[in-house]
C-alpha cells in the first residue's frame, strides 16, 4: 500500500500570504495526485487532480506541482474561506486509492 | 447540476445490520463510477471501494472487503453501502462521490451520513 504523509501538519498564515503544502509518497505515484479541501461539517472538495489539474470552478489561486514521490499545493494568496484542510490522495493503485492525513491551514 | 443526496443519520446497536443510501441527480447514472469514503477522526479519509452502476462493477479496499457491500439500483439512480454486522469501529462519517468522467477523480460529494454504532 502506499502511504503519503502530508507537511506540515498545520500551517499558520494571514490572508493574502502565499500557502505551499506538501505531500511525499512512500513509492511513485506518477503524476496521479489529487487535492482536497474540506470545511468543518463538509464534504471534501476537488480541486486539482493529475497533480496540476485544476477542477471546474477551481480558481486559479490554486496550482499544484510535482511528480514521482513530491508534490506541491500552492495557494498563491490566501483568502478567507481558504482556511481549511487540505488533503492529498492518490489514485496509482486504482481502485485502493489512498489520502495524506491532512494539512490544516489556519489563521494566524 | 449533478447531485448526490445520501441517506439521513443512523444511531445502531453492535450486531445490527444497515443499509444507507446515495442517490444521483441530474446525470446519467450509470455512465460514472460512484465512491464510498469513511470519515474518522482517528483514521481520517480512507476509501473503501467503488462501483460501475451501469454494469455493476465493483472493486473494495482490501481493509473493507468483506466487511461490507457495495451495490447499486439503477431503476433508482442508488447506490447503498450495507454491512451485515454493525461494529463500534463502524462510527464515522460515510461519503459517497461520483467521479468526473474520467474513472479515477471524484468531484461530486454527497453530504455524508454519520453512522453511530453504540450499545
Amino acid at each position: 500500500e502506499i502511504v503519503l504523509t502530508q507537511s506540515p501538519a498545520t500551517l499558520s498564515l494571514s490572508p493574502g500570504e502565499r500557502a505551499t503544502l506538501s505531500c511525499r509518497a512512500s513509492h511513485s505515484v506518477s503524476n496521479f495526485v489529487a487535492w482536497f479541501q474540506q470545511k468543518p461539517g463538509q464534504a471534501p472538495r476537488l480541486l486539482i487532480y493529475d497533480t496540476s489539474k485544476r477542477a471546474t470552478g477551481i480558481p486559479t489561486r490554486f496550482s499544484g506541482s510535482g511528480s514521482g514521490t513530491d508534490f506541491t499545493l500552492t495557494i498563491s494568496s490566501l483568502e478567507p474561506e481558504d482556511f481549511a484542510v487540505y488533503y492529498c490522495q492518490q489514485r496509482h493503485t486504482w481502485p485502493l486509492l489512498t489520502f495524506g492525513p491532512g494539512t490544516k491551514v489556519d489563521i494566524k | 447540476e449533478v447531485q448526490l443526496v445520501q441517506s439521513g443519520a443512523e444511531v445502531k446497536k453492535p450486531g445490527e445490520s444497515l443499509k444507507i443510501s446515495c442517490k444521483g441527480s441530474e446525470y446519467r447514472f450509470t455512465s460514472f463510477w460512484i465512491g464510498w469514503v469513511r470519515q474518522t477522526p482517528g483514521k481520517g479519509l480512507e476509501w473503501i471501494g467503488v462501483i460501475y452502476p451501469g454494469d455493476s462493477d465493483t472493486r473494495y479496499s482490501p481493509s473493507f472487503q468483506g466487511q461490507v457491500t457495495i451495490s447499486a439500483d439503477k431503476s433508482i439512480n442508488t447506490a447503498y453501502l450495507q454491512w451485515d454486522s454493525l461494529k463500534a469501529s463502524d462510527t464515522a462519517v460515510y461519503y459517497c462521490a461520483r467521479d468526473r468522467g474520467d474513472g479515477y477523480n471524484f468531484a461530486h460529494w454527497g453530504q455524508g451520513t454519520l453512522v453511530t454504532v453504540s450499545a
